[in-house]
């Protein structure tokens, strides 16, 4: 199974949203709405920050918030802020029973 | 609140196999209806899932490793393990052991271990 496709790289200033697209098929982010996205900081385990394509676990800010249309997934940060920044990865359950992550994306806080 | 803890060798020679400990504390690993999962992160790349088990035994895992992977759940020890054999240098990454919070699907993680770094070396 290939990755989920993300952007290398996105950024943007203090109080600016920004999002972050991951695209995969019809037989995972396309076919099934258990898209979930997650933050990592350097030298630390993922956060969870959304699942099921739209919803926020207990304790997430909701500054974070999740869609998707088609394919394409998408995680929107409002009112960037510093701490936002890290890498954040998508993933999505498959037709084939699996689960599959994307390559990554590192957002900067300019 | 629920805490895994991963443990095992941190360096490992190629051809042989990788064997790692997830131990649960805060819970029972034995709790109906969750999936305990392992996934790894080579140095500097991105998330890898390796598979889940369910806490009846029943495994899923990924098509690229499935002949290489057994995820195995030890209940008197409330603890479940990840076996990788005929490892190579590519194996080498940090290991990530992790649960969702809902029961029933292994589709995301809530909780997740600290994560080990296996290295693949002779």
């Amino acid at each position: 199974q290939s990755a989920l496709t993300q952007p290398a790289s996105v950024s943007g200033s203090p109080g600016q949203s920004i999002t972050i697209s991951c695209t995969g098929t019809s037989s995972d982010v396309g076919g099934y709405n258990y898209v979930s996205w997650y933050q990592q900081h350097p030298g630390k385990a993922p956060k969870h920050m959304i699942y099921d394509v739209s919803n926020r676990p207990s304790g997430v800010s909701n500054r974070f918030s999740g869609s998707k249309s088609g394919n394409t997934a998408s995680l929107t940060i409002s009112g960037l802020q510093a701490e936002d920044e890290a890498d954040y990865y998508c993933s999505s359950y498959t037709s084939s029973n699996t689960l599959i992550f994307g390559g990554g994306t590192k957002l900067t806080v300019l | 609140q629920l805490q895994l803890q991963e443990s095992g060798p941190g360096l490992v020679k190629p051809s042989e196999t990788l064997s790692l400990t997830c131990s649960v504390s805060g819970g029972s690993i034995s709790s109906s209806g969750y999936y305990w999962g392992w996934i790894r992160q080579p140095p500097g790349k991105g998330l890898e899932w390796i598979g889940s088990i369910h806490s009846s035994g029943s495994t899923y895992y990924n098509p690229s490793l499935k002949s290489r992977v057994t995820i195995s759940v030890d209940t008197s020890k409330n603890q479940f393990s990840l076996k990788l054999s005929s490892v190579t240098a590519a194996d080498t990454a940090v290991y990530y052991c992790a649960r969702p919070n809902s029961s029933g699907r292994f589709t995301h993680f809530d909780y997740w271990g600290q994560g080990t770094l296996v290295t693949v070396s002779s």
